[in-house]
C-alpha cells in the first residue's frame, strides 16, 4: 500500500518568513514527486515537481528530495498571505502521466 | 487554452440513487484521471485512462462505481447505488504524455 504522510497542521508562519512543508513516502519505487496547492473549495494546482535527489528552485519555491530517507519538502521564501492554502504532497511511479498518491495535505496559514 | 471541464458542479442525491459525472479533458491530452477527494483528505485515484483504455482501476469500487471514456475524449463516472460515504468532491484531471496533470473544478457530491 503506497502511502504519503504529511502533518495536517495548521502551520502558522509570519508574513515574510520561510514556510517549510514536509512529507514522507512509503514506496521506494516512487520516482516522481509533486507539490500541489489547493485553496478552499478549489481544485489542486501544481506548484513544483522533482525527480532527482537534491534541491530544485522556482522563484520563491524550493523543493527538496532525499530518496534515501524517503523525504520530500517544500520551502516557501518571503511568505505572503496569498500563500495561505492546503499544500498536497504526491508521489508517482514514473513520469507525470502516472496516477499520483496524495498525502492528506498541510494547511498553511500566513499571518500578516 | 480551455481547461478541464466538469459537470455538474454540485449534486445532492439520496442514498441508493444513481448519479453520473461528466468530464471533458484538455484537447489533445491522452491521459485522463478520476480522483475522489473526501473532506480533509488528499485526492485518491479511482481510475486512469490512456486514450480509451483503462491503465489503473485498482482503487475503483467496482461493485458500485463505473467509468468509461468514449472515443478517448470525454469521460463519465457513474455511481450506482450511492452510499453516504460516497459524499466527496470528484475531480477529473488530464495530462499529455509525461507533463503535469491539470485538474478540473470538480463535482461536489452530497449523499443524504
Amino acid at each position: 500500500q503506497k502511502e504519503v504522510e504529511q502533518n495536517s497542521g495548521p502551520l502558522s508562519v509570519p508574513e515574510g518568513a520561510i514556510a517549510s512543508l514536509n512529507c514522507t513516502y512509503s514506496d521506494r519505487g516512487s520516482q516522481s514527486f509533486f507539490w500541489y496547492r489547493q485553496y478552499s473549495g478549489k481544485s489542486p494546482e501544481l506548484i513544483m515537481f522533482i525527480y532527482s535527489n537534491g534541491d530544485k528552485e522556482d522563484g520563491r519555491f524550493t523543493a527538496q528530495l532525499n530518496k534515501a530517507s524517503q523525504y520530500v519538502s517544500l520551502l516557501i521564501r518571503d511568505s505572503q498571505p496569498s500563500d495561505s492554502a492546503t499544500y498536497l504532497c504526491a508521489s508517482g511511479s514514473g513520469g507525470g502521466a502516472d496516477g499520483l498518491t496524495f498525502g492528506k495535505g498541510t494547511h498553511l496559514i500566513i499571518q500578516p | 487554452e480551455a481547461g478541464v471541464a466538469q459537470s455538474p458542479r454540485y449534486k445532492i442525491i439520496e442514498k441508493r440513487q444513481s448519479v453520473a459525472f461528466w468530464c471533458n479533458p484538455i484537447s489533445g491530452h491522452a491521459t485522463l484521471y478520476w480522483y475522489q477527494q473526501i473532506l480533509g483528505q488528499g485526492p485518491k485515484l479511482l481510475i486512469q485512462f490512456q486514450n480509451n483504455g483503462v491503465v489503473d482501476d485498482s482503487q475503483l469500487p467496482k461493485d458500485r462505481f463505473s467509468a468509461e471514456r468514449l472515443k478517448g475524449v470525454d469521460s463519465t463516472l457513474k455511481i450506482q447505488p450511492a452510499k453516504l460515504e460516497d459524499s466527496a468532491v470528484y475531480l477529473c484531471a488530464s495530462s499529455f504524455g509525461v507533463s503535469e496533470a491539470f485538474f478540473g473544478q470538480g463535482t461536489r457530491l452530497t449523499v443524504v
